[in-house]
This record gives structure tokens, C-alpha cells and sequence, in this order.
């Protein structure tokens, strides 16, 4: 049973196309993440729910919009899609917010190719 | 700003001990997190610290302290399979993950 789901796992697009990636959650956490990792591997947060609401909303382009239907489900949608969004996007989920002891579980991972 | 190092590459050899640092500048503390990424795959976690000391899991130990802002990652009697990057990450004042940009550890025969 994995606990952190994203599909798809690969996407290859043209630019300026829109494209979703799709994450669910069945551990039961309040709190969902996205996360973008780079080529140099650098991890880096974009948006963060609790309990479907937004709590961090980093500086990303507004072609970005996540959403949330309920808190076991954290979708991320991209518009005119650019070169520069080739990446690496993980879902992650945490049991809550505002806690030190805050473990992220990531999921698989899903490649976006921009051609 | 808010900043964590960590070296970008280190070589180890099979059986041996490799110790990997991370020092930290953040706004406020609240525990610093190890987690492990192999090639391709998702980061999982290792590690967490939030009091100065010594944790022990097995072949893997962390140690912080909260002075120097300093935190090291040791592995013991290192296997093939611990090829993988190291991402260390300090939760800051507001509970937000900062991010090193990993040690990719690489172990020869």
C-alpha cells in the first residue's frame, strides 16, 4: 500500500501546454506539501496545505496553482508551461503543522520534461 | 538569510566510517532532520535532532549541537547500498523546512 502517490511518475511535454500532476495521501496526515528538486538536486518548497487550507505559498510563478479537494489529496496544475519547469516535483505529506518533530513522507517522484 | 552547508561529494570505501557535516544559519530552531535520497527515488527519513547529543540507529548516528550550529551524519561499516545523497534540513521559528543541497556519498569497493 504506498502511502505518498503521485501520478504520473513521467511527463514529457511542449512548452506552453498545461499539465497536472496528481498526489493523494492514505496516512491519514493533516499537512501536504510540493516540492520542486532542480538538476543540482536542491529541494525547494512551493506550496504547503493544512487541512486544505494554504499555509505556505512560496515565490512561484503564479502559472502554478495548486489545490486541494480534501486533505488526503494535494493536485498541482501548471499553465504555459516553460523550459525552466523541467524538474523534479514530489508530493509529500507530515502528521501536522507546527511541530519540530515534523517527518515528511515523500512520494515517488514525477519527472517533468519541458521540450 | 537563512542558510545550511554541506559538502557537495564525498568517497568512501565499503566497511569503512564517513562522517558528513552540516552547519546551519536559521532564523530560531526547532530540530534538524537527515533524510537519505538514492538516484531516482524519493528522500526518506533517517534522522532528528533537536537536543545536543548523540542518536543512535544502528549502523547510522547524528549529532547536534545547537551552539556551533553544527550536525554530522556518521555511518558505520558502509555497504554498497549506501551510495546515496545526504539532505540535511533545520525546521526554522516557524516550523518551515530549510533545505541543505545534499552530500552525494559515493562508496568504492
Amino acid at each position: 500500500d504506498t502511502a505518498v502517490s503521485q501520478t504520473p511518475k513521467y511527463l514529457v511535454t511542449q512548452m506552453g501546454n498545461d499539465k497536472s500532476i496528481k498526489c493523494e495521501q492514505n496516512l491519514g496526515h493533516d499537512t501536504m506539501y510540493w516540492y520542486k528538486q532542480d538538476s543540482k538536486k536542491f529541494l525547494k518548497i512551493m506550496f504547503s496545505y493544512n487541512n486544505k487550507e494554504l499555509i505556505i505559498n512560496e515565490t512561484v510563478p503564479n502559472r502554478f496553482s495548486p489545490k486541494s479537494p480534501d486533505k488526503a489529496h494535494l493536485n498541482l496544475h501548471i499553465n504555459s508551461l516553460e523550459l525552466g519547469d523541467s524538474a523534479v516535483y514530489f508530493c509529500a505529506s507530515s502528521q501536522a503543522w507546527g511541530s519540530g518533530a515534523n517527518v515528511l513522507t515523500f512520494g515517488a517522484g514525477s519527472r517533468l520534461t519541458v521540450l | 538569510g537563512q542558510n545550511i552547508d554541506q559538502p557537495t561529494e564525498m568517497t568512501a570505501t565499503e566497511g569503512a566510517i564517513v562522517q558528513i557535516n552540516c552547519t546551519y544559519q536559521t532564523s530560531g530552531f526547532n530540530g534538524l532532520f537527515w533524510y537519505q535520497q538514492h538516484a531516482g527515488e524519493a528522500p526518506t527519513f533517517l534522522s532528528y535532532n533537536v537536543l545536543d547529543g548523540l542518536e543512535e540507529k544502528g549502523r547510522f548516528s547524528s549529532f547536534l549541537s545547537r551552539s556551533k550550529g553544527y550536525s554530522y551524519l556518521l555511518l558505520k561499516e558502509l555497504q554498497m547500498k549506501d551510495s546515496a545523497s545526504y539532505l540535511c534540513a533545520v525546521s526554522d521559528s516557524n516550523y518551515q523546512l530549510i533545505w541543505g543541497a545534499g552530500t552525494k556519498l559515493i562508496i568504492k569497493p
